[in-house]
């Protein structure tokens, strides 16, 4: 099945420093998401990007997608400690089908 | 809203039990999904529903485990007899259409 795979799988960083994360996918989409889980929580949603869409902004995040490469990053600007989660991307089949398929995330370390 | 509301939050059951976990979703939202999240295998899809009716079930691993949705506002998930590989957090999430999935807080469970 198609799956959204991370990279890096781990990543550290200092505070200030900007974070970029990246999601490679299989086959054809109608958009892609961007989750981020905190320690023993639920997955948040950030940013949806549609496959017609190259870039999008939200607050510090910066999101690029490329239909050619099937690839996607995201960005996070100005890094908190705060920010220190896994992130997640995750596409649609698109087939007109509301499931995600999510990959195995990256897992952030903001370093104060 | 309060969001997706999962229960119970923890479970401890001995192998052979029942377990059934609930979920009421975001009000208005017509997709419900229920997702179990393990160290190995990450993030899979155990079932998807559409205005209460299933439509994709194939992640659900064997018999032991069945979902309903017998309205808008509550589902739940049963796994019986419970294994010990059925350890996990299970989260269910809901949206409106594709517009990005809420999650609840999931149910985390241990089969002993």
């Amino acid at each position: 099945s198609q799956q959204g795979e991370e990279d890096p799988q781990a990543l550290s960083i200092q505070e200030g420093e900007n974070a970029t994360m990246n999601c490679s996918y299989k086959t054809s989409i109608n958009n892609l998401q961007w989750y981020r889980q905190n320690s023993g929580r639920g997955l948040v949603h950030l940013i949806l990007i549609r496959s017609n869409e190259r870039e999008k902004h939200s607050g510090r995040l910066r999101v690029t997608l490329d239909t050619s490469k099937k690839s996607s990053s995201l960005l996070i600007t100005a890094s908190r400690a705060a920010d220190t989660a896994s992130y997640f991307c995750a596409t649609d089949s698109g087939a007109g089908s509301y499931q995600l398929t999510f990959g195995k995330g990256t897992k952030l370390s903001v370093i104060p | 809203d309060a969001g997706v509301i999962q229960s119970p939050r923890h479970e401890v059951t001995e192998m052979g039990q029942e377990v059934t976990l609930r979920c009421k979703p975001i009000s208005g939202h017509n997709s419900l999904f229920w997702y179990r999240q393990t160290m190995m295998r990450g993030l899979e899809l155990l079932i998807y529903f559409n205005n209460n009716v299933p439509i994709d079930d194939s992640g659900m691993p064997e018999d032991r485990f069945s979902a309903k949705m017998p309205n808008a506002s509550f589902s739940t998930l049963k796994i019986q007899p419970s294994e010990p590989r059925d350890s996990a957090v299970y989260f269910c999430a809901s949206s409106f259409q594709n517009y990005g999935y809420t999650f609840g807080s999931g149910t985390r469970l241990t089969v002993v």
